[in-house]
């Protein structure tokens, strides 16, 4: 079974710049998760769909970031414009039942310059 | 809020020493209790868990005990390896609600 798949995995952008990180959860899982992970910290949730629909956004900076998953399956988080303190790990998770049984991407490691 | 408190890293051990990650944690209810573990280049692994006060989830030679009376989870294992090296999450999550994990703590096993 294929895991959780991101792309790009390493990013690099000057400040100002737009970015789009893409994901693809395991087929059949219909809850998926973006969350950031600054340097030596751990994961914090940035929005958490279930299918298609944002049931918790609380903690994504809606100024500048923007979700979609259309037709409930891939996914794409996007940052514009990129801020230096946007430099950090991008991780997508996907689950079937619930968060206890989340499986995570590789991530996406964004440098802001 | 909930929270998670891990021991700072990183922990440099040599081969077959027996390890300790300590973990706290802050919560309202009966939350269940985590360890991931992240290895170098890789997504994170769910490595063990426990759901309720005085379970014990183990796997891969490593285990932890969910206290209530002490808030705690650590993470034990008797005799580490040099691919045991990564960087090892604790976390928690209360029934419906999303993960909140603790800062990490870097493992180095020594051969």
């Amino acid at each position: 079974e294929a895991g959780v798949v991101q792309s790009p995995r390493y990013k690099i952008i000057e400040k100002k710049q737009p970015v789009a990180f893409w994901c693809n959860p395991i087929s059949g899982h219909n809850t998926l998760y973006w969350y950031r992970q600054n340097l030596g910290q751990g994961p914090e949730l940035l929005i958490r769909y279930e299918n298609e629909e944002a049931v918790d956004d609380s903690q994504l900076p809606k100024d500048r970031f923007s979700a979609e998953r259309l037709k409930g399956v891939d996914s794409t988080l996007k940052i514009q414009p990129a801020e230096l303190g946007d430099s950090a790990v991008y991780l997508c998770a996907s689950s079937s039942t619930g968060p206890e049984t989340q499986y995570f991407g590789p991530g996406t490691r964004l440098l802001v310059l | 809020g909930n929270s998670v408190t891990q021991m700072e890293g990183p922990v440099t051990l040599s081969e077959e020493a027996f390890l300790t990650i300590n973990c706290t944690y802050t919560a309202t209810g009966y939350p269940s209790l985590f360890w991931y573990v992240q290895y170098p280049g890789e997504g994170l692994q769910l490595l063990l868990k426990a759901t309720k006060a005085d379970d014990k989830g183990s796997n891969k030679g490593f285990e932890a005990t969910y206290r209530k009376e002490t808030t705690s989870f650590h993470l034990e294992k008797g005799s580490v390896q040099v691919s045991d090296s990564a960087v090892y999450f604790c976390a928690l999550a209360n029934y419906g609600q999303n993960f909140v994990f603790g800062p990490g703590t870097r493992l180095s096993v020594l051969p």
